[in-house]
């Protein structure tokens, strides 16, 4: 069973581009969690989410930043116009909830650096 | 809202010895405490996992238990080993859905 998947693994963009971060959940999971580290920072939440839903969003800056799990495919973490201040290390992790353990798994993260 | 503390920040040991990290939470009204692993550069591997209604889980050289009402865990790790070296990181639950975490213990463990 494979792990939580992300991509890409780094990702460098020039300020105002757009960043796109995909995350494929283990098998069988059906909640995504998105969660920022900044550089000497803790992680913290931004997002949760299930198919086609978003649970909680309150970590997640109001603007620039959107997220999506659609019926198929990835979850994406999207940033438009991104700036310096973006660059950090973004993971994904996921969880099912049968057993109602909340146990997340993380996958290797997407670092972004913006230039 | 939640706040996690871990301490010490660092901590530096020779191989083979019993270490205990130190975690704790403000808000005791938590659903689970996970037990994470982080290697420079990588991703977080789960440890141990702790429903608020347990008072300790094991794996192997580790043991984590949870004290809910003086918000507190800790984790053990018997005879410590080089490869044991990484960051540990402690996050809290309060309901289903996001982790609170703590800023972490980075370890070391030398030869």
């Amino acid at each position: 069973n494979a792990g939580v998947m992300q991509n890409p693994r780094h990702l460098v963009r020039r300020r105002g581009q757009e960043a796109r971060l995909r995350c494929s959940p283990m098998k069988g999971h059906s909640h995504v969690y998105w969660y920022r580290q900044l550089p000497e920072e803790g992680l913290k939440f931004m997002v949760y989410l299930q198919k086609e839903n978003i649970i909680d969003e309150s970590g997640m800056p109001k603007e620039r930043f959107s997220a999506e799990f659609p019926k198929e495919g990835p979850s994406i973490l999207r940033i438009q116009q991104v700036v310096r201040g973006d660059s950090a290390a973004y993971f994904c992790a996921s969880s099912e909830t049968r057993g109602m353990y909340n146990e997340q798994f993380f996958g290797p993260g997407t670092r972004l650096t913006v230039l | 809202k939640q706040e996690v503390t871990q301490i010490p920040a660092a901590l530096s040991v020779p191989e083979g010895e019993n270490l205990v990290l130190n975690c704790s939470f403000t808000d005791s009204a938590i659903y689970n405490l996970q037990w994470f692993r982080q290697d420079p550069g990588k991703g977080l591997t789960s440890l141990l996992l702790i429903q608020s209604s347990q008072r300790e889980q094991t794996s192997g050289r580790l043991n984590a238990s949870l004290d809910k009402s003086s918000g507190r865990s800790t984790l053990y790790i018997a005879a410590s080993q080089p490869g044991d070296s990484a960051t540990y990181l402690c996050a809290v639950a309060r309901t289903l859905g996001r982790l609170y975490f703590g800023r972490g213990t980075q370890l070391t463990v030398w030869p």
